[in-house]
């Protein structure tokens, strides 16, 4: 998880609310990614962004938008949040189509 | 279908045992990656192939393109070997590029090595 940090850790939420996950990495790669991971199901790909100032839409991007104003930072946002949102969220970066290293996961419980 | 299957779902073995984990996909691919997820949730990328077999200390993955199969063992396993074991796949579509930017994954293989 070296240089990938994501911010909060663990977060409650009631059906609603809004919150922003922030991803920040140091090691200057130019992709980013947001993966949830719910029970019995593979990582899911939400949304990414192959480069500062763009973003596209992953796997299960409804509900979620998100924002990459800076290269280091890759913001994830719930505008109302719903109990299916309830999940673990990983972001993770590369260098281009190569490995992909993982932050250390943010808990979201939305009652 | 799931686009890429891993068995088993869960495996228990004893320490020192071999062990193999299978990842079969449907589509053609890339790449494969596969990843190792710690109790405590941290998720680590340990082999990105696309052809053969890589090798990195106790850990051997191979890959068979032909019959779209790849399998990760583990020699001597060891109880801090236990973790889920994930495997996931880089389309070759060139249909879209978006999907050859992103990994499809499996659901995993939760492995308990028991000293």
């Amino acid at each position: 998880n070296a240089g990938v940090t994501q911010t909060p850790k663990f977060r409650v939420l009631k059906t609603g609310q809004s919150m922003t996950l922030l991803c920040a990495q140091d090691m200057n790669h130019e992709y980013m990614y947001w993966y949830r991971q719910d029970p019995g199901m593979g990582l899911r790909l939400i949304h990414y962004s192959v480069g500062e100032g763009t973003t596209a839409k992953g796997e299960v991007p409804d509900g979620y938008n998100v924002s990459r104003l800076k290269k280091q930072n890759f913001l994830l946002g719930l505008e109302s949040a719903a109990p299916s949102q309830t999940s673990v969220y990983f972001c993770a970066i590369s260098a281009g189509v190569r490995t992909q290293y993982f932050g250390p996961g943010t808990r979201l419980l939305v009652l | 279908k799931n686009e890429v299957e891993q068995s088993p779902q869960n495996l228990t073995a004893q320490e020192g045992e071999f062990i193999t984990i299978n990842c079969s996909y449907s589509v053609g691919i890339s790449a494969l990656h596969w990843l190792q997820q710690h109790p405590g949730g941290g998720i680590v990328s340990l082999f990105m192939l696309s052809s053969g077999k890589k090798k990195h200390g106790r850990l051997i993955a191979t890959i068979n393109i032909q019959e779209k199969h790849s399998s990760l063992h583990i020699t001597a396993s060891h109880p801090r070997d236990s973790a889920v074991y994930i495997c996931a796949v880089r389309s070759s579509s060139i249909i879209s590029s978006g999907s050859a930017r992103q990994l499809t994954f499996g659901s995993g293989t939760q492995l308990t090595v028991l000293p």
